[in-house]
Parts: C-alpha cells; structure tokens; sequence
C-alpha cells in the first residue's frame, strides 16, 4: 500500500518555465512533508519541508502548496534551471515519529 | 565538517554469503536509518535506530539485520544475500534539532 504516490515518473520543462512536481498521500496521521533531490551517483539532498499547519513554504525559486482537504502537495521550481534536472521524491512523516515515508520520485529535466 | 559516510561504494556479491555495509555519521545524531532504492519503488525504509543499543525493523527488513553499539555508526548486514536484494542503500540520519535526515552518498550492491 503505497501512502505516498507521484504519479508522474517523468517530467520535461523549458528552462525559465515553471516546473510543478505533485505528491498524494493517504495517511490522515502524516503531518510534516519533505522534497528530496537527488542526482544521480549521489545520495538523496533535503530541499524544502512544510507543516501541516500551513499551506505554504517558500525558499528563493522553490515554493511548496500543501492541500490537506486534498491530501495532495505540490512543489513549484521557478524559474526552472538546468542545474535542476534531477530526480524529486516526496516525503512524509506523522507527529512524533523520525520515520519518512517516500513516493516513487519524479524525474524532472529542465530542456534548455 | 561533519557527515555521512557509506563504505564500500560499490559492491559485487554471490548469492548466499554474508555482506555488511557500513554508515558512519559525524553528526552526532542520535536517529539512523536504513533505506533501499529500487526503480518503481522510490526509497523503502530498512531497519532504523533512535540511538544506542535501539534498533527497530523498517517495511522491507526481511533478510537485513543491524546493530547500534554507538552513536556514529549503524552497520547493514544482509545474513545471506539473495538476488532481490540487489539494490542501492542509503543511510540516513537526524536528531529533533535538524528536524530532517541526511543522506549518505549509497552503496550499489549486486548480488550474483
């Protein structure tokens, strides 16, 4: 039973564009959410979290949207850069636990 | 500066034999974790420790066992390596304070 899903394996974007990365989850209980990067030959580097108490976070050109009507989150790279092809996965973790649980990652290129 | 360090990078392995991977961590973080990264499948928690002589199975622990004796390191052991556990593994680690785990660059381990 997968309780975090991306969806999308794979995703291409001009650079400059806006890259959108999306993460469902199902476990009610999950109340902080984590996005990974990862290059490849490397281990995965944490790049932005957010609380379920809000409903954004932004850090420079990564902002992440957190819906929990919609257990659904999303992190939004703008302007996208080439330096920003990678693979993405999701986390999330419930109150008083260290555990994350991943999604399968997203695949992102930036064309240029 | 501290980190996360996994040892051997890279490892080729016949079925059956005992193999140990090593993570070591200068942190001084009391939280490790052991992942598995498999195409498909993103990354799947192994075993885990909250610190010294605590360990704690993860959702794919069958086959690996590990071991906290102190704070910096948190050895993988795979008792008789099987072909499905050829994979990349990860460790990670935290405490409260960093509130996120970080990883280590992974070992690649092939089993014959």
């Amino acid at each position: 039973d997968q309780q975090v899903k991306q969806n999308s394996p794979s995703l291409s974007v001009q650079e400059g564009r806006i890259s959108i990365l999306n993460c469902d989850y199902t476990n009610s209980m999950f109340d902080y959410f984590l996005w990974y990067k990862k290059y490849p030959a490397e281990g995965p580097t944490f790049l932005i979290s957010i609380s379920s108490i809000k409903d954004k976070n932004e850090d420079g050109r990564f902002t992440v949207f957190l819906n929990k009507s919609a257990k659904h989150l999303s992190l939004h790279i703008v302007p996208s850069q080439p330096g920003d092809s990678a693979v993405y996965f999701c986390a999330a973790r419930d109150f008083g636990n260290e555990k994350l649980t991943f999604g399968t990652g997203t695949r992102l290129t930036i064309i240029p | 500066d501290a980190e996360i360090t996994q040892s051997p990078r890279h490892k080729i392995t016949e079925t059956g034999r005992q193999v140990t991977l090593a993570c070591h961590q200068t942190w001084n973080h009391n939280n490790m974790f052991w992942y598995r990264q498999d195409l498909g499948h993103g990354l799947r928690l192994i075993h885990y420790s909250y610190g010294v002589q605590d360990t704690n199975k993860g959702e794919v622990s069958d086959g690996y066992s590990v071991s906290r004796s102190n704070t910096e390191d948190l050895p993988l052991t795979l008792e008789s390596a099987a072909s499905s556990q050829t994979s990349v593994y990860f460790c990670a680690s935290s405490d409260v304070v960093t509130d996120t785990q970080y990883f280590g660059p992974g070992t690649r381990l092939t089993v014959l």
